[in-house]
């Protein structure tokens, strides 16, 4: 079956630590997005990649970083610039203009 | 600045009553509107979408939602819920074809026996 897959479920780190979250697809989408989400505060946009080599910053980008190298892939890395990482974030796809997002299960981030 | 406002945080409500969570969008000419369901340490599934056409949407599991342009509203409704409807539900904005979707802060649903 397509769908986005996000791994890990869990992430443990450290304070002052990068690490990376891995965001695929095999829906065959041009478009992918990560969220973060924190409780009471609905979705918030990290960045997101209308094609690949190429993606945009949304409204909380600082301190994170993406690529998108292929397609299907779209992984985000938390920095040590982040100053609250600790999160649930979500990946999301769509295939273009009016289409809805698909969601991966997301990845739960705690930093300690 | 374009946003959306779910105007209930919680909404607590007994089995096989109706329920409707409310949304409202800031204007625009065009919008494209949306409602999603989350489940405990889950994505986001989409209910319903509007993009055009009958103002009257219906969804998975029963719900369904009215566009509302003269009111800036796309209200979820459900006759009857059940205790599996008990999740959070977002409702999103795109204020054009290739634009950002623009979430709500989210109401939580609480189905109670």
């Amino acid at each position: 079956d397509g769908g986005i897959t996000q791994s890990p479920k869990y992430l443990f780190r450290k304070e002052g630590q990068n690490v990376t979250l891995s965001c695929e697809q095999n829906l065959n989408h041009d478009a992918m997005y990560w969220y973060r989400q924190d409780p009471g505060q609905g979705l918030r946009l990290i960045y997101y990649s209308q094609i690949v080599n190429d993606f945009q910053k949304g409204d909380i980008a600082e301190g994170y970083s993406v690529s998108r190298e292929k397609k299907e892939s779209f992984p985000l890395t938390v920095t040590s610039a982040q100053k609250n990482p600790t999160a649930f974030y979500l990946c999301a796809s769509r295939t273009g203009f009016g289409s809805p997002l698909h969601f991966g299960n997301g990845t739960r981030l705690t930093v300690t | 600045a374009q946003s959306v406002t779910q105007l209930d945080s919680q909404v607590p409500v007994f089995e096989e009553a109706p329920v409707e969570l409310r949304c409202n969008y800031s204007s625009s000419v065009s919008v494209y509107l949306f409602w999603y369901v989350q489940y405990p340490n889950q994505g986001l599934q989409l209910l319903l979408k509007y993009l055009s056409g009958s103002t009257l949407v219906k969804g998975i599991n029963g719900f369904e939602a009215e566009f509302n342009k003269s009111q800036t509203s796309f209200h979820l409704r459900k006759p009857s819920v059940h205790i599996s409807d008990t999740a959070e539900y977002f409702c999103a904005v795109s204020y054009n074809q290739g634009g950002k979707l623009i979430f709500g802060q989210g109401t939580e649903l609480s189905v109670k026996p």
